[in-house]
């Protein structure tokens, strides 16, 4: 296992477009993170998955956007009829942890960088 | 809510001159604390952490412990090389979340 890998790294889509990005996180992790960063900031939290189920959804996260888990692996992020404020980097990050403790090491990969036109 | 306030970069320096990043945070509870580093292309790894007040957190020569008192969590190594040129971020572990500060970029001169 290499690690987190998410696909594709980089996508230019014309405004108004559908875009879906994978994140297939280390395989033995249970929790999975999806974050946005733009130049200059922190990642911004998005959404959280404990295996297949969406735990956590930032308000950030508009109804245009949608991740899933299906079966507690892999994950997709959609944007629908993209803006040109979606352009950013996509981080994917997944853990290994128990219940409430949010105390393990995410692993993060190495991103999506996504240009809206 | 919980956040994480990273004092704000870039910071440039000499190699082995001291370093100091400033993290503060607010939270409920009890969180842990993280240091979260990116190198130019890659993606960002953990550096160290802290999961309890005082607890002393260290890898790579960089220290930074958790002060429940002053709610902070800086960053500090003795001496910069030229390989320490990155951005590094404070992180905090919300509930179901982990809360990043802007990042402060590290640049490392010979």
């Amino acid at each position: 296992d290499t690690g987190v890998s998410q696909d594709p790294r980089h996508k230019i889509t014309k405004r108004g477009q559908n875009v879906t990005f994978r994140c297939d996180p280390i395989s033995e992790h249970n929790r999975l993170y999806w974050y946005r960063q733009t130049l200059g900031q922190g990642p911004e939290f998005l959404t959280y998955f404990q295996n297949e189920a969406q735990l956590e959804k930032s308000r950030l996260l508009s109804d245009r956007f949608s991740a899933e888990r299906p079966k507690g692996s892999f994950s997709t992020l959609e944007i629908q009829r993209t803006e040109q404020g979606d352009s950013a980097m996509y981080l994917c990050a997944s853990s290994l942890g128990a219940g409430d403790d949010m105390n393990t090491e995410a692993f993060f990969g190495q991103g999506t960088r996504l240009t809206v036109v | 809510g919980d956040s994480v306030t990273q004092m704000e970069g870039p910071v440039t320096l000499s190699e082995e001159a001291f370093l100091t990043i400033n993290c503060t945070y607010t939270a409920t509870g009890y969180p842990s604390l993280f240091w979260y580093v990116q190198y130019p292309g890659e993606g960002l790894q953990l550096l160290l952490k802290a999961t309890k007040a005082d607890d002393k957190g260290s890898n790579k020569g960089f220290e930074a412990t958790y002060r429940k008192e002053t709610t902070s969590f800086h960053l500090e190594k003795g001496s910069v090389q030229v390989s320490d040129s990155a951005v590094y971020f404070c992180a905090l572990s919300g509930a179901n979340n982990l809360f990043f500060g802007t990042g402060t970029r590290l640049t490392v001169i010979p």
